[in-house]
């Protein structure tokens, strides 16, 4: 089956620098990647996803890219700030009867964003 | 427009009862999709309902059951607690357009079993 692998685990930047977060999968068919941001006591929020067909997606401050060959995809903010200190999840899902499987998480990264 | 709501918000039970756990999707979703999320890992896959039957399952026991109702909301429902069984719940809601289905997480159901 689909494994997800996250990393790095914790990440630490300085308010203003960009993060990257990078993430592979094994199975070929998976075809949707989205990106959670959970924060404490809540449940995951979608912030962005992309589809197989396309390469690169980006709204605002936050950017996605997929290289299906080597099968990775990874996450990337842009001027960060406090309110982004949060743990972001990756996953990963695939044409099911017709309709999106369902999805395969990576083990999460928890950012910290310093004043 | 209200999101994925669960109830209740925390739980204690204790080992060997039962709990029973709710979800009301999204306004417009069809389909429920449910979650178990241990401390310091990522959300597992548990199972899916659409059009009141199970569509997928995940690689849990079958202690693990649900339902969904005509009006798209599900229960979850766990037999026979294990401390293991101690997690965040979650349910998403989702709803396919033009092959594509996005999932919308509501806020979980913080289940602990001593």
């Amino acid at each position: 089956g689909e494994n997800v692998e996250q990393h790095p685990s914790t990440l630490s930047v300085q308010e203003g620098d960009s993060a990257v977060i990078k993430c592979t999968y094994s199975d070929s068919a998976s075809n949707y990647f989205p990106w959670y941001k959970q924060e404490l006591g809540k449940g995951p929020q979608l912030i962005i996803d992309i589809r197989s067909n396309v390469g690169e997606k980006k709204d605002q401050r936050i950017a996605v890219t997929l290289n299906k060959t080597a099968k990775h995809f990874s996450l990337h903010i842009t001027e960060t700030q406090p309110e982004d200190s949060a743990v972001y999840f990756c996953a990963a899902s695939w044409n099911y009867g017709g309709s999106q499987g369902n999805l395969i998480f990576g083990k999460g990264t928890k950012l910290s964003v310093k004043p | 427009d209200a999101g994925v709501t669960q109830s209740p918000t925390h739980l204690i039970k204790t080992r060997g009862q039962q709990v029973t756990l709710r979800c009301s999707p999204k306004s417009g979703h069809d389909t429920v999709s449910w979650y178990q999320q241990a401390l310091g890992q990522g959300p597992q896959f548990i199972f899916q309902y659409y059009e009141e039957e199970e569509r997928q399952r995940g690689n849990f026991p079958d202690r693990f059951s649900g339902h969904q109702f005509p009006n798209y909301s599900s229960e979850l429902n766990v037999n026979a607690l294990l401390l293991g069984d101690s997690a965040l719940y979650l349910c998403a809601s989702s709803f396919l357009l033009q092959g594509s289905e996005t999932q919308y997480f509501g806020p979980g159901t913080r289940l602990l079993v001593l």
